[in-house]
């Protein structure tokens, strides 16, 4: 079965450390993977987006995501973590082909506390 | 430069009533996608439409729910007869077009409560 997993409901870091979030995907043919961030207020902002080629992939506001086929994983990373990142992150997984909008497969989303 | 416009918010409903959900894709935007996020549940897609079509339905629940994308105006979402169960949260975004990779620009949700 086609699924997405993001292990951590919550997570807490503070201001200035460093944060990796975790995405597991069961995906039959070759992925395209997203990783979307939702601010309080805002509507879901694509970060960054893997297709093929590089597997580290660099997305906006300082964040990175890196493809693992081997562990079917594409955790999204960030050095140093801003107050302003506080948000809920979603990863997803389509197909790489047009028409891909409407068959991502979403994961539930991890929600990220920032102490200052 | 505005994004995706979704109002309202927040809708809450009787059971029984018609919710109504409005979307206003980004201007030069022609392709609209409804998704709905219920409880413990990643997003689905349900409807893509565009201009006055609705080109894919397949994730839409067969009774109750429908879409359209009028020429002029917004794309409407519509429940009747609402029951509990349609408490979720329902995003849209729009698109440029459908072709390969292309990103689609989502709006805020509106989160619609039955009571």
């Amino acid at each position: 079965a086609q699924s997405v997993t993001q292990p951590d409901i919550h997570i807490t870091v503070s201001e200035g450390a460093s944060l990796e979030l975790r995405c597991n995907y069961s995906y039959g043919a070759t992925p395209y993977l997203f990783w979307y961030v939702q601010s309080p207020g805002q509507g879901l902002q694509l970060l960054l987006k893997y297709f093929s080629g590089d597997t580290l992939v660099q997305g906006i506001k300082g964040f990175e995501a890196e493809f693992k086929r081997s562990q079917s994983s594409f955790n999204l990373r960030k050095p140093s973590v801003h107050w302003s990142d506080a948000a809920e992150y979603f990863c997803a997984v389509g197909p790489n082909n047009a028409g891909n909008n409407r068959k991502l497969i979403w994961g539930l989303g991890t929600s990220l506390a920032v102490n200052p | 430069n505005a994004g995706v416009m979704q109002n309202p918010r927040h809708l809450v409903r009787r059971r029984g009533q018609e919710a109504r959900l409005r979307c206003s894709p980004m201007k030069g935007h022609s392709h609209v996608y409804w998704y709905r996020q219920l409880p413990e549940e990643g997003l689905k897609f349900m409807v893509y439409l565009q201009k006055e079509n609705i080109i894919d339905e397949s994730g839409m629940p067969k009774e109750r729910f429908s879409a359209e994308f009028p020429k002029e105006g917004p794309s409407i979402l519509r429940i009747q007869q609402v029951v509990r169960g349609d408490s979720a949260a329902y995003f849209c975004a729009s698109s440029p077009g459908e072709g390969m990779n292309t990103e689609a620009f989502f709006g805020q949700g509106t989160r619609l409560t039955v009571v």
